[in-house]
């Protein structure tokens, strides 16, 4: 199994909808999570962060279910302008315990439209 | 605030040929990655570096070598470029468990 599992999608939604993207992770000892944005031929931002609680920020809601090891990204009232690659992030410990390992997701492809 | 830095943004390297991709980070962190992005594969894990002086192996490493040069700055090198090393490459810093992003060099080996 895959440190990060992503769907790659397309998810072509039209402008206003609300869609929900997941990211399966494997080591279930991992504490935090994150999703980054990617626009095309740019480089990664960070979108938000998700710890136990979830975090909501807008129109954007990640949340955590560590029984079935899976993090969630649902974007409400989607616009034009939400159109991208949306990336799942893992953290692990890096080797000889030193920093951290990030893991990324292949990314879901996220297209909004008219 | 320049954040993450990479040189060159572009090149074309023939077959064999080497290069050393530069990054620099201008906000102290501690950790610092090299990873490179295909069409349909996400982003893989070549190299990362926890801090100054240490360096560890990712997903993808062979091919490549890496420095951590000091705290600022991390290189990637390509010995003997191959087709198969033609990607975007990103450099990324972190301090906690976010990542800032270079902008990425295209590379392409013919």
């Amino acid at each position: 199994r895959k440190e990060v599992e992503q769907d790659p999608g397309p998810f072509n939604v039209p402008e206003g909808a609300t869609v929900a993207f997941n990211c399966t992770y494997s080591n279930s000892a991992s504490q935090s999570f994150f999703w980054y944005r990617q626009d095309c031929r740019k480089e990664p931002k960070l979108l938000m962060s998700v710890y136990s609680s979830g975090n909501e920020d807008g129109r954007f809601t990640a949340q955590l279910n560590r029984a079935s090891q899976y993090i969630s990204l649902l974007i409400r009232d989607s616009k034009l302008s939400d159109s991208a690659t949306y990336l799942c992030v893992v953290p692990t410990r890096g080797a000889r315990g030193g920093g951290n390992k990030l893991t990324f997701g292949t990314g879901t492809q996220l297209k909004v439209e008219l | 605030n320049a954040g993450v830095t990479q040189t060159p943004k572009f090149q074309v390297l023939k077959t064999g040929q080497s290069m050393t991709l530069q990054c620099a980070q201008d906000m102290n962190h501690n950790s610092m990655y090299w990873y490179r992005q295909d069409p349909g594969m996400g982003l893989r894990l070549i190299y990362y570096s926890a801090s100054e002086g240490t360096t560890d192996k990712g997903e993808v490493p062979n091919g490549y070598n890496v420095s951590r040069l000091n705290k600022r700055e991390f290189s990637l090198r390509l010995e003997s470029a191959a087709p198969s090393q033609t990607s975007v490459y990103f450099c990324a810093s972190s301090e906690a468990l976010d990542a800032f992003f270079g902008q990425g060099t295209r590379l392409t080996v013919v």
